[in-house]
């Protein structure tokens, strides 16, 4: 039973370059989301998403993009990275009203 | 705005010292109240979902509690192993569908 699976774990960019942040569930889950959580500063949402098709921005949306083709899968797109884009990176999914469940992680760093 | 502010942002008791973690919620109205526990370079994981005042959940050493303005994680007699970040999470009425409102967390070390 995989849950919320995360790719890459760790990853370095030099500034300017672009990626894409993996996530899939087998949950089931009609929610997920994408969270980024840096030193003393809890966890920020970036994007969500209430089902396939449908995206919504978060509080900390800008340099981020995001898709959801499918209902498992929701990727992370970085345009032009930046060092303030340094920071762990959480996706996470649930159904409505109910508990999150997260992925692993990926740590990024920018230079 | 909706807020969440945990207390302390970091503990340390000895082994078998009970306490308390603390959680404030300022929303306009609650669908949910969750506690994870966080190890370092791990994702969060889920222990406690509370849904309205009065309600009390309990697993092994933990017990959460909630009122109608904060929520307690209550730690009876702690090991070692209990040593980790534990975050409290809202989910309030109206704003951004399905968002949870995370506290900074407390810290939680427990000495043998």
């Amino acid at each position: 039973n995989a849950g919320v699976t995360q790719t890459p774990k760790f990853r370095i960019l030099k500034i300017g370059q672009s990626m894409t942040l993996q996530c899939t569930q087998d949950m089931n889950h009609n929610y997920m989301y994408w969270y980024r959580q840096d030193p003393g500063m809890g966890l920020k949402l970036i994007y969500y998403s209430v089902g396939a098709g449908i995206t919504d921005k978060g509080e900390v949306p800008n340099g981020y993009n995001v898709s959801r083709s499918t209902t498992e899968d929701f990727p992370l797109r970085l345009e032009l990275a930046a060092p303030s884009q340094t920071s762990v990176y959480f996706c996470a999914g649930s159904n409505r009203n109910t508990e999150a469940f997260f992925g692993q992680g990926t740590r990024l760093t920018v230079v | 705005e909706d807020q969440v502010t945990q207390s302390p942002e970091a503990l340390r008791l000895q082994e078998g010292e009970s306490s308390s973690l603390n959680c404030s919620y300022t929303v306009s109205g609650l669908r949910g109240l969750f506690w994870y526990r966080q190890d370092p370079g791990k994702g969060p994981e889920f222990l406690f979902t509370l849904y309205s005042a009065g309600e009390e959940k309990e697993k092994e050493r933990l017990k959460a509690t909630l009122t109608k303005k904060e929520s307690f994680l209550h730690i009876t007699a702690p090991k070692p192993e209990d040593s980790a970040t534990y975050l409290c999470a809202v989910r309030p009425y109206g704003g951004s569908q399905g968002n949870l409102i995370f506290g900074k967390g407390t810290k939680l070390s427990v000495k043998p």
